[in-house]
């Protein structure tokens, strides 16, 4: 079974309009990280933003939110105004384990075009 | 406060010859990962060091793959006799642990393409 799955291999946007990108993940961990980057045509990974399993507070920074429903283990990144500067392919990924022993499982992206 | 560095940023070998990868993690950060990445896919874990110490090598293949990260210098991704199936991009991430989140913090990779 996937431990990390998006299932939108590709969004569209308008620019200014809020777009969800979806994520589900799989542990029987108590305690665990979710994460989400960017990564734009230039390659390079961009960490977003962090969640974890013992937040009581969906995680946000600045037009980034996190949607943290730990009952159906979604981890949706919320992006609000979209500019057009946001295309790029977004990766969920989720921690595991242990502090020194930590495994890290990504999901195969959604790439994310914003329209003028 | 430099971020994660690799180099080289493009590397071009023939089928055979051997790769090197370098990787110097953030200030501060003793741990290190190793991740692959082909076109169009998500990202493939291949090894987790800290200085000295290879903590989990899972990902790796068994064969002309090897890590290293020493004491003094950057962590070393080596392939040796490489095929054209080794064309990836390799990022590598450091993060510090007991940090709080111990987020991964990634460099902005390395292009191999072998001929």
């Amino acid at each position: 079974a996937q431990k990390i799955t998006q299932t939108q291999p590709g969004m569209f946007v308008q620019e200014k309009e809020a777009v969800t990108l979806d994520c589900t993940y799989d542990t029987s961990d108590p305690s665990y990280g979710l994460f989400w980057y960017k990564q734009p045509s230039s390659g390079e990974m961009i960490f977003l933003i962090y969640q974890g399993s013992y937040d009581q507070q969906n995680a946000t920074e600045g037009r980034y939110s996190l949607n943290f429903q730990k009952a159906r283990k979604s981890a949706n990144l919320v992006i609000s105004a979209s500019q057009l500067g946001d295309s790029a392919m977004y990766f969920c990924a989720m921690r595991e384990g242990t502090s020194g022993t930590y495994k890290y499982i990504f999901g195969t992206g959604t790439r994310l075009k914003v329209l003028a | 406060n430099a971020g994660v560095m690799q180099n080289p940023r493009h590397l071009v070998r023939r089928r055979g010859q051997e790769a090197r990868l370098r990787c110097s993690p953030m200030k501060g950060h003793s741990h290190v990962y190793w991740y692959r990445q082909l076109p169009e896919e998500g990202l493939k874990f291949m090894v987790y060091l800290q200085k000295e110490n290879i903590i989990d090598e899972s990902g790796m293949p068994k064969e002309r793959f090897s890590a290293e990260f020493p004491k003094e210098g950057p962590s070393i991704l080596r392939i040796q006799q490489v095929v054209r199936g080794d064309s990836a991009a390799y990022f590598c991430a450091s993060s510090v642990v007991g940090g709080g989140t111990d987020t991964q913090y990634f460099g902005p990779g390395t292009r191999l393409t072998v001929l």
